[in-house]
Protein backbone atom coordinates (compact mmCIF):
# COMPACT_ATOMS: atom_id res chain seq x y z
CA UNK A 1 0.00 0.00 0.00
CA UNK A 2 1.15 3.10 -1.18
CA UNK A 3 0.10 5.15 1.84
CA UNK A 4 2.52 3.26 4.06
CA UNK A 5 5.72 3.43 3.56
CA UNK A 6 8.90 1.80 4.96
CA UNK A 7 12.71 2.49 4.99
CA UNK A 8 14.98 1.16 3.75
CA UNK A 9 14.07 -1.63 1.82
CA UNK A 10 16.84 -3.42 2.68
CA UNK A 11 19.36 -3.93 5.08
CA UNK A 12 22.71 -5.64 5.91
CA UNK A 13 24.46 -5.08 9.10
CA UNK A 14 26.89 -6.36 11.52
CA UNK A 15 26.11 -7.97 15.22
CA UNK A 16 25.96 -5.24 18.03
CA UNK A 17 25.34 -2.68 15.21
CA UNK A 18 22.32 0.03 16.03
CA UNK A 19 20.18 0.66 13.28
CA UNK A 20 16.78 2.35 12.40
CA UNK A 21 13.72 1.25 10.32
CA UNK A 22 11.44 4.04 9.91
CA UNK A 23 7.60 3.94 8.74
CA UNK A 24 5.72 6.53 7.32
CA UNK A 25 1.89 6.64 6.25
CA UNK A 26 -0.07 9.02 4.87
CA UNK A 27 -3.86 7.59 5.52
CA UNK A 28 -4.58 9.96 8.52
CA UNK A 29 -4.55 7.04 10.94
CA UNK A 30 -3.73 7.33 14.68
CA UNK A 31 -2.88 3.58 14.88
CA UNK A 32 0.47 2.17 14.01
CA UNK A 33 2.24 -1.06 15.01
CA UNK A 34 5.92 -3.02 14.22
CA UNK A 35 5.72 -6.75 13.18
CA UNK A 36 8.56 -8.69 12.94
CA UNK A 37 7.70 -11.55 10.45
CA UNK A 38 10.23 -15.10 9.77
CA UNK A 39 9.34 -17.93 7.94
CA UNK A 40 6.58 -20.39 9.51
CA UNK A 41 5.94 -17.81 11.88
CA UNK A 42 3.52 -15.70 10.87
CA UNK A 43 3.26 -11.96 12.13
CA UNK A 44 4.29 -11.20 15.59
CA UNK A 45 3.74 -7.43 17.42
CA UNK A 46 7.14 -6.04 17.90
CA UNK A 47 5.48 -2.16 19.49
CA UNK A 48 2.11 -0.62 18.86
CA UNK A 49 1.64 2.97 19.13
CA UNK A 50 -2.54 3.93 19.85
CA UNK A 51 -1.69 7.80 19.43
CA UNK A 52 1.78 10.11 19.19
CA UNK A 53 1.69 9.84 23.26
CA UNK A 54 1.31 6.32 23.66
CA UNK A 55 3.47 3.47 23.27
CA UNK A 56 2.86 -0.29 24.19
CA UNK A 57 5.02 -3.43 23.98
CA UNK A 58 4.05 -6.20 22.04
CA UNK A 59 4.58 -9.89 21.88
CA UNK A 60 8.67 -9.25 21.18
CA UNK A 61 9.45 -6.46 22.02
CA UNK A 62 12.77 -7.55 23.84
CA UNK A 63 15.79 -5.68 21.57
CA UNK A 64 13.51 -3.00 19.87
CA UNK A 65 12.76 0.20 20.83
CA UNK A 66 10.84 2.56 19.36
CA UNK A 67 9.84 6.63 18.52
CA UNK A 68 6.39 7.61 17.58
CA UNK A 69 7.64 11.32 16.43
CA UNK A 70 4.35 12.09 14.91
CA UNK A 71 1.17 11.24 13.93
CA UNK A 72 2.25 10.17 10.43
CA UNK A 73 5.49 8.34 11.24
CA UNK A 74 6.67 5.59 13.72
CA UNK A 75 10.32 4.09 14.09
CA UNK A 76 11.56 0.95 14.99
CA UNK A 77 15.35 0.60 16.35
CA UNK A 78 17.27 -1.96 17.16
CA UNK A 79 19.58 -0.67 19.80
CA UNK A 80 22.57 -3.77 19.44
CA UNK A 81 21.71 -6.03 16.49
CA UNK A 82 21.99 -9.52 16.99
CA UNK A 83 21.47 -12.49 13.96
CA UNK A 84 18.27 -13.71 14.93
CA UNK A 85 16.78 -10.27 14.52
CA UNK A 86 17.42 -11.30 10.94
CA UNK A 87 13.25 -10.91 9.44
CA UNK A 88 11.25 -9.11 7.32
CA UNK A 89 9.60 -6.30 9.40
CA UNK A 90 6.65 -4.81 8.57
CA UNK A 91 5.03 -1.38 9.59
CA UNK A 92 1.05 -1.23 9.53
CA UNK A 93 -1.68 1.38 10.43
CA UNK A 94 -5.27 1.36 11.62
CA UNK A 95 -7.67 4.18 12.57
CA UNK A 96 -8.89 4.52 16.29
CA UNK A 97 -12.38 2.86 14.98
CA UNK A 98 -11.79 0.45 12.88
CA UNK A 99 -9.71 -3.17 13.45
CA UNK A 100 -8.78 -3.39 9.65
CA UNK A 101 -4.55 -2.62 9.33
CA UNK A 102 -2.71 -1.37 6.72
CA UNK A 103 0.43 -2.77 6.01
CA UNK A 104 3.69 -1.10 4.28
CA UNK A 105 6.02 -3.25 1.86
CA UNK A 106 8.45 -4.45 4.84
CA UNK A 107 11.94 -4.17 5.35
CA UNK A 108 14.28 -6.97 4.98
CA UNK A 109 17.13 -7.01 7.81
CA UNK A 110 20.12 -9.24 7.61
CA UNK A 111 22.10 -9.39 10.80
CA UNK A 112 25.07 -10.37 10.09
CA UNK B 1 -0.14 -17.44 17.24
CA UNK B 2 -1.54 -20.60 18.96
CA UNK B 3 -4.61 -19.31 19.47
CA UNK B 4 -4.83 -18.62 15.83
CA UNK B 5 -4.12 -21.83 13.15
CA UNK B 6 -4.61 -23.27 9.73
CA UNK B 7 -5.41 -26.52 8.85
CA UNK B 8 -3.41 -27.01 5.70
CA UNK B 9 -0.49 -25.29 5.44
CA UNK B 10 0.11 -25.44 1.48
CA UNK B 11 -2.92 -25.41 -0.95
CA UNK B 12 -2.64 -26.52 -5.02
CA UNK B 13 -5.28 -26.17 -7.39
CA UNK B 14 -6.32 -25.50 -11.20
CA UNK B 15 -7.13 -22.44 -12.69
CA UNK B 16 -10.56 -22.03 -12.38
CA UNK B 17 -10.99 -23.88 -9.52
CA UNK B 18 -12.80 -22.86 -6.57
CA UNK B 19 -10.48 -22.39 -3.54
CA UNK B 20 -10.82 -23.10 0.17
CA UNK B 21 -8.66 -22.03 3.14
CA UNK B 22 -9.90 -22.75 6.27
CA UNK B 23 -8.37 -21.46 9.36
CA UNK B 24 -9.17 -22.58 13.22
CA UNK B 25 -9.81 -20.41 16.32
CA UNK B 26 -9.54 -21.03 19.84
CA UNK B 27 -11.06 -17.92 21.62
CA UNK B 28 -14.76 -17.59 22.03
CA UNK B 29 -14.01 -13.92 22.83
CA UNK B 30 -12.61 -12.84 19.52
CA UNK B 31 -15.37 -10.57 17.90
CA UNK B 32 -13.36 -9.74 14.66
CA UNK B 33 -11.75 -11.58 11.47
CA UNK B 34 -9.94 -10.57 8.78
CA UNK B 35 -7.73 -12.36 5.46
CA UNK B 36 -4.92 -10.96 4.23
CA UNK B 37 -3.35 -11.94 1.03
CA UNK B 38 0.61 -11.58 1.11
CA UNK B 39 2.72 -12.28 -2.19
CA UNK B 40 6.13 -12.80 -2.25
CA UNK B 41 8.50 -9.83 -1.46
CA UNK B 42 5.41 -7.66 -0.41
CA UNK B 43 3.32 -6.50 2.96
CA UNK B 44 -0.20 -8.46 3.21
CA UNK B 45 -2.87 -7.27 1.85
CA UNK B 46 -6.57 -6.38 2.98
CA UNK B 47 -9.19 -8.93 1.50
CA UNK B 48 -12.09 -9.22 3.32
CA UNK B 49 -13.63 -9.54 7.17
CA UNK B 50 -15.98 -10.38 9.22
CA UNK B 51 -17.56 -9.40 12.28
CA UNK B 52 -18.83 -12.00 14.88
CA UNK B 53 -22.40 -11.12 14.59
CA UNK B 54 -22.52 -12.30 10.93
CA UNK B 55 -21.86 -16.14 9.43
CA UNK B 56 -21.00 -14.99 5.87
CA UNK B 57 -19.78 -11.96 4.11
CA UNK B 58 -18.77 -11.72 0.41
CA UNK B 59 -16.45 -9.63 -1.14
CA UNK B 60 -15.21 -9.91 -5.41
CA UNK B 61 -14.75 -13.26 -5.86
CA UNK B 62 -13.96 -13.84 -2.34
CA UNK B 63 -16.55 -15.07 0.34
CA UNK B 64 -15.56 -15.26 4.21
CA UNK B 65 -17.29 -18.15 6.22
CA UNK B 66 -17.88 -17.85 10.42
CA UNK B 67 -18.84 -20.72 12.30
CA UNK B 68 -18.86 -19.98 16.01
CA UNK B 69 -19.85 -23.55 17.35
CA UNK B 70 -16.62 -24.84 16.00
CA UNK B 71 -14.77 -21.75 16.03
CA UNK B 72 -13.61 -22.17 12.51
CA UNK B 73 -13.13 -19.63 9.69
CA UNK B 74 -12.69 -19.91 5.92
CA UNK B 75 -11.68 -17.86 3.02
CA UNK B 76 -13.36 -19.20 -0.29
CA UNK B 77 -11.76 -17.92 -3.70
CA UNK B 78 -13.96 -18.27 -6.69
CA UNK B 79 -12.69 -18.85 -10.06
CA UNK B 80 -8.81 -18.87 -8.83
CA UNK B 81 -6.41 -17.12 -10.66
CA UNK B 82 -2.43 -17.13 -11.17
CA UNK B 83 -2.99 -13.97 -9.84
CA UNK B 84 -4.36 -15.27 -6.47
CA UNK B 85 -1.11 -17.32 -5.88
CA UNK B 86 0.14 -15.83 -2.67
CA UNK B 87 0.30 -16.90 1.21
CA UNK B 88 -2.76 -16.27 2.85
CA UNK B 89 -3.25 -15.01 6.10
CA UNK B 90 -6.43 -15.10 8.84
CA UNK B 91 -5.76 -13.29 11.80
CA UNK B 92 -8.58 -12.42 14.55
CA UNK B 93 -9.09 -9.82 16.96
CA UNK B 94 -8.27 -11.76 20.39
CA UNK B 95 -9.27 -8.93 22.96
CA UNK B 96 -12.24 -8.21 21.36
CA UNK B 97 -13.32 -4.86 21.97
CA UNK B 98 -11.77 -1.52 21.03
CA UNK B 99 -8.04 -2.78 21.77
CA UNK B 100 -8.14 -3.96 17.93
CA UNK B 101 -4.75 -6.02 18.15
CA UNK B 102 -4.46 -8.31 15.90
CA UNK B 103 -3.80 -12.08 16.22
CA UNK B 104 -2.15 -13.71 12.98
CA UNK B 105 -1.98 -17.62 11.70
CA UNK B 106 1.18 -18.80 10.20
CA UNK B 107 -0.42 -18.53 6.78
CA UNK B 108 -1.49 -20.91 4.13
CA UNK B 109 0.61 -20.61 0.49
CA UNK B 110 -2.01 -21.01 -2.30
CA UNK B 111 -0.43 -22.33 -5.58
CA UNK B 112 -2.32 -22.11 -8.80
CA UNK B 113 -1.43 -24.20 -11.70
CA UNK B 114 -2.01 -23.18 -15.37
Amino acid sequence: DADVTQTPRNRITKTGKRIMLECSQTKGHDRMYWYRQDPGLGLQLIYYSFDVKDINKGEISDGYSVSRQAQAKFSLSLESAIPNQTALYFCATSDSHQETQYFGPGTRLLVL
Amino acid sequence: GENVGLHLPTLSVQEGDNSIINCAYSNSASDYFIWYKQESGKGPQFIIDIRSNMDKRQGQRVTVLLNKTVKHLSLQIAATQPGDSAVYFCAENIEGGSNYKLTFGKGTLLTVNP
